[in-house]
């Protein structure tokens, strides 16, 4: 079974155009993560959000915007793609004990490629 | 300044040598938490091992060794007797429990082939 999905794998469309990827985690894990790395293979934090509320904003242009219907899900919505948006956007979950989040598990990433 | 360095950009080696990946973090939290992350060559990103700030025991399995050394702000990754499947690029990272809860920092990344 997968642990942590993320839709669609490949995303390649036009500059402009609205995108969204969806993510979902089934290990019962209360906070979710955006991460985007770049061409150079950089990982950088973009989101988090714990049992559905906003914890990490990464100062994100807000074309970005994250949706977590509820704790199992974190979508991302990107309005007007530009050509710097093109990289691949990895969900991850964690669970979250009294000393702080532990190990976060990642999905397969989103390849999105804007032309 | 960065707060993970991974020194080593790339790494050639040949199949069955020993190879150390560096990893030095800068935190002044006293509870963190550092990871090692692999990333082969099909993209997806593999949890490796976990360690916290109280725990300075090394760590192995398998192939796979950790030396976590906090006077030296080190948390090095060493493979044994490598192989081609090691061939990735790895990742160690770290989470300031006490200054950014819920954040997890990532270094550059070392990209490692084993060559046969």
């Amino acid at each position: 079974d997968t642990a942590v999905s993320q839709t669609p794998k490949y995303l390649v469309t036009q500059m402009g155009n609205d995108k969204s990827i969806k993510c979902e985690q089934n290990l019962g894990h209360d906070t979710m993560y955006w991460y985007k790395q770049d061409s150079k293979k950089f990982l950088k934090i973009m989101f988090s959000y714990n049992n559905k509320e906003l914890i990490i904003n990464e100062t994100v242009p807000n074309r970005f915007s994250p949706k977590s219907p509820d704790k199992a899900h974190l979508n991302l919505h990107i309005n007007s793609l530009e050509l710097g948006d093109s990289a691949v956007y990895f969900c991850a979950s964690s669970e979250t004990l009294p000393g702080g989040p532990v190990t976060q598990y990642f999905g397969p990433g989103t390849r999105l490629t804007v032309l | 300044a960065q707060k993970v360095t991974q020194a080593q950009t790339e790494i050639s080696v040949v199949e069955k040598e020993d190879v150390t990946l560096d990893c030095v973090y800068e935190t002044r939290d006293t509870t963190y938490y550092l990871f090692w992350y692999k990333q082969p060559p099909s993209g997806e990103l593999v949890f490796l091992i976990r360690r916290n700030s109280f725990d300075e025991q090394n760590e192995i399995s398998g192939r796979y060794s950790w030396n976590f050394q906090k006077s030296t702000s080190s948390f090095n990754f060493t493979i044994t007797a490598s192989q081609v499947v090691d061939s990735a690029v790895y990742f160690c990272a770290l989470s300031e429990v006490e200054t950014s809860y819920d954040k997890v920092i990532f270094g550059p990344g070392t990209s490692l082939s084993v060559i046969p």
